[in-house]
């Protein structure tokens, strides 16, 4: 599986869009790219996946480019309560993820 | 919908004593994990089971780490005997089948004293 680069933290206000791009260069051709959500005392929870150009759901929307070596998780409009852990894996039908260090990110008000 | 069950929430103990974790993953939920998250990184896979068998334990330190899954249910995790080193949180989590999100617990947050 890929190994992921993605920043160590990032800091936003309420209301603003945020991006958090990750780097996943050698990901593998079946590979899918998964965004998990950690709030603190709690476990991750699945927030979007994709395999290439645009995937949006209710709570976020993922751009990958058409040569997968990086994509990036747009959050519309962030509030208080989306300040959590976001963490960008590679993930295939092998059930296996591997988490990296991820993004801590704060909103402020 | 249930979600994932853990227990106990929080767990202390003295080092060398034995520990066991427990979960009940989602019904229907043929894979479930084990994961250790040590504080400001992210969770590690230490074994994953689909339905009763271990698929994956390569992680599993296996001199002192021994989780089972009889009749594919719910899972014991235990340390025995526990160093200081064990303290983190345990997560398990579950899914269905394919590419299917994985579901996580709230996790067992163990000190070792």
């Amino acid at each position: 599986l890929a190994k992921t680069t993605q920043p160590i933290s990032m800091d936003s206000y309420e209301g603003q869009e945020v991006n958090i791009t990750c780097s996943h260069n050698n990901i593998a051709t079946n590979d899918y790219i998964t965004w998990y959500q950690q709030f603190p005392s709690q476990g991750p929870r699945f927030i979007i996946q994709g395999y290439k150009t645009k995937v949006t759901n209710e709570v976020a929307s993922l751009f990958i480019p058409a040569d997968r070596k990086s994509s990036t998780l747009s959050l519309p409009r962030v509030s208080l309560s989306d300040t959590a852990v976001y963490y960008c894996l590679g993930y295939n039908q092998g059930g296996k993820l591997i988490f990296g260090q991820g993004t801590e990110l704060s909103v402020k008000p | 919908e249930a979600g994932v069950v853990q227990s106990p929430r929080y767990k202390i103990i003295e080092k060398k004593q034995p520990v066991a974790f427990w979960c009940n993953p989602i019904s229907g939920h043929n894979t479930l994990y084990w994961y250790l998250q040590n504080l400001g990184q992210g969770p590690e896979l230490l074994i994953r089971y689909e339905n009763e068998e271990a698929v994956d334990d390569s992680q599993l330190p296996k001199d002192r780490f021994s989780a089972e899954r009889l009749k594919g249910v719910d899972s014991t995790l235990k340390i025995q005997p526990a160093e200081l080193g064990d303290s983190a949180v345990y997560l398990c989590a579950s899914s269905g089948d394919g590419y299917n999100e994985q579901f996580f617990g709230p996790g067992t947050r163990l000190t070792v004293l």
